[in-house]
């Protein structure tokens, strides 16, 4: 499958602060996009969803001028947390799926690491 | 809108046995499932992924079952071990174009040596 890279892999922010998460596609262009969040023990939530070169398409209540996304290239999606509070303390994990290949099929997704982002 | 749920929420069972894990969903149109495995603090590593024609899939271990029709599928582990220990979630891709991951809120499993 795809290998796909985050970094950071964990960062400590203060309040009120804004921190940017990268998501790199490493080995394929992707042409989409994804960004889950998760909370301990629960389950990955979509954020939102973008497409190389657009907008970002964003879950219902997931405030799209606090979680900034750029996918400005095939291979690189940014994820930024504006002003951030305690409460977005939370993993997130970003995901790429490309336009599809003889080997990779249009649909599967493939993970990245994840971001641990604490909010002090 | 696609809902999945994982049963049990946790399990603790001896190093040996072999066990199933459930996975069921609400809209029976997927196109495709996928099984995967999560260590704590990291991020997923697919285990298997059943195609929508498919009735089953196969890796060492591990074989998942898909029943399509009835909105259910299993993971099976055989043999279990300590390294087996993690948070398993089933997840399906919606049959729409989009081709939504819809993800279950997993099953957190120890293997006792």
């Amino acid at each position: 499958g795809a290998v796909v890279s985050q970094h950071p892999s964990r960062v400590i922010c203060k309040s009120g602060t804004s921190v940017k998460i990268e998501c790199r596609s490493l080995d394929f262009q992707a042409t989409t996009m994804f960004w889950y969040r998760q909370f301990p023990k629960q389950s990955l939530m979509l954020m939102a969803t973008s497409n190389e070169g657009s907008k970002a398409t964003y879950e219902q209540g997931v405030e799209k001028d606090k979680f900034l996304i750029n996918h400005a290239s095939l291979t690189l999606s940014t994820l930024t947390v504006t002003s951030a509070h305690p409460e977005d303390s939370s993993f997130y994990i970003c995901s790429v799926r490309g336009p599809g290949t003889v080997q990779l099929a249009s649909y599967e997704q493939y993970f990245g690491p994840g971001t641990r982002l604490t909010v002090t | 809108k696609q809902e999945v749920t994982q049963i049990p929420a946790a399990l603790s069972v001896p190093e040996g046995e072999n066990l199933v894990l459930n996975c069921s969903f609400t809209d029976s149109a997927i196109y495709n499932l996928q099984w995967f495995r999560q260590d704590p603090g990291k991020g997923l590593t697919s285990l298997l992924l059943i195609q929508s024609s498919q009735r089953e899939q196969t890796s060492g271990r591990l074989n998942a079952s898909l029943d399509k029709s009835s909105g259910r599928s299993t993971l099976y582990i055989a043999a279990s071990q300590p390294g087996d220990s993690a948070t398993y979630l089933c997840a399906v891709y919606s049959s729409g174009s989009a081709r939504q991951l819809t993800f279950g809120s997993g099953t957190q499993l120890t293997v006792l040596p």
